[in-house]
C-alpha cells in the first residue's frame, strides 16, 4: 500500500543552521511527490513537486528511488521558515488523491 | 476567485444533529477533494470530483457522509447525525486538471466541532 512516513514530529534548529526534513514513501511505480507548508494561521500551500525541480524559498528536495526517499533541504534556515510541513504522493490509480505523511513542526530558534 | 473559498470557518454542531461545509473551488479548475484532518495531523481522503461528477469516493463514510459538486453552486460535504468522531478539520482542495503531477489548492479548512 502507498505510505508516507515522516519520522520527526518536531525539529528545531537555530537560524542558521542547515534544515533537513525527512520524508520516506512507499509505493509501487514511479511516484509523483510533493511537499506542502502551513505556516501558522495560513493554509496549506504548495511548497514544491519534485517533477519540477525547482528551488523554492532556498528549499530543494530530491527523489532518491533507491531509498525511496525525498528529503526537504535547506543549508541555511530563517526564522520565517518556522511552520508545519507535509510530504505527500499522489496515489498511483487514477484518482490522483493526495496521501499525506503526519508532518513536521519546524522550529527555528533565533 | 483565485483562492479556494471554504465556509463556514468553524461549525459547532450537537451529536445527532446534521453539519453542512461548503467549498468553492479555483475558477477554471475542475477536479475538487475533500479531506478530513483529525488529531496527530493525519489526514484522510474523502471524495473527488471532477466537475459535478465524482471521480473517487473511496473515502466516504457513505452511512452518514454525502457530498455533491453542482453547476454555478459551491461544492457541499453533508453529515447526517453527526458522531463525536466526525470532529475534525475539513479541507477541501482544487486542481485544474486531473495528472498526477497536478499540484492541489487547499481552502483554510472548516472546523466541525461535535459536542
Amino acid at each position: 500500500a502507498q505510505r508516507v512516513t515522516q519520522p520527526e514530529k518536531l525539529l528545531s534548529v537555530f537560524k542558521g543552521a542547515p534544515v533537513e526534513l525527512k520524508c520516506n514513501y512507499s509505493y509501487s511505480g514511479s511516484p509523483e511527490l510533493f511537499w506542502y507548508v502551513q505556516y501558522s494561521r495560513q493554509r496549506l500551500q504548495l511548497l514544491l513537486r519534485h517533477i519540477s525541480r525547482e528551488s523554492i524559498k532556498g528549499f530543494t528536495a530530491d527523489l532518491n528511488k533507491g531509498e525511496t526517499s525525498f528529503h526537504l533541504k535547506k543549508p541555511f534556515a530563517q526564522e520565517e521558515d518556522s511552520a508545519m510541513y507535509y510530504c505527500a504522493l499522489t496515489d498511483g490509480g487514477a484518482t490522483n488523491k493526495l496521501i499525506f505523511g503526519t508532518g513536521t513542526l519546524l522550529a527555528v530558534q533565533p | 476567485g483565485e483562492e479556494v473559498a471554504q465556509t463556514p470557518k468553524h461549525l459547532v454542531r450537537g451529536e445527532g444533529q446534521k453539519a453542512k461545509l461548503y467549498c468553492a473551488p479555483i475558477k477554471g479548475h475542475s477536479y475538487v477533494f475533500w479531506y478530513q484532518q483529525v488529531l496527530k495531523n493525519e489526514f484522510k481522503f474523502l471524495i473527488s470530483f471532477q466537475n459535478e461528477n465524482v471521480f473517487d469516493e473511496t473515502g466516504m463514510p457513505k452511512e452518514r457522509f454525502s457530498a455533491k459538486c453542482l453547476p454555478n453552486s459551491p461544492c457541499s460535504l453533508e453529515i447526517q447525525a453527526t458522531k463525536l468522531e466526525d470532529s475534525a478539520v475539513y479541507f477541501c482542495a482544487s486542481s485544474q486538471s486531473g495528472g498526477r503531477a497536478q499540484p492541489q489548492h487547499f481552502g483554510d479548512g472548516t472546523r466541525l466541532s461535535i459536542l
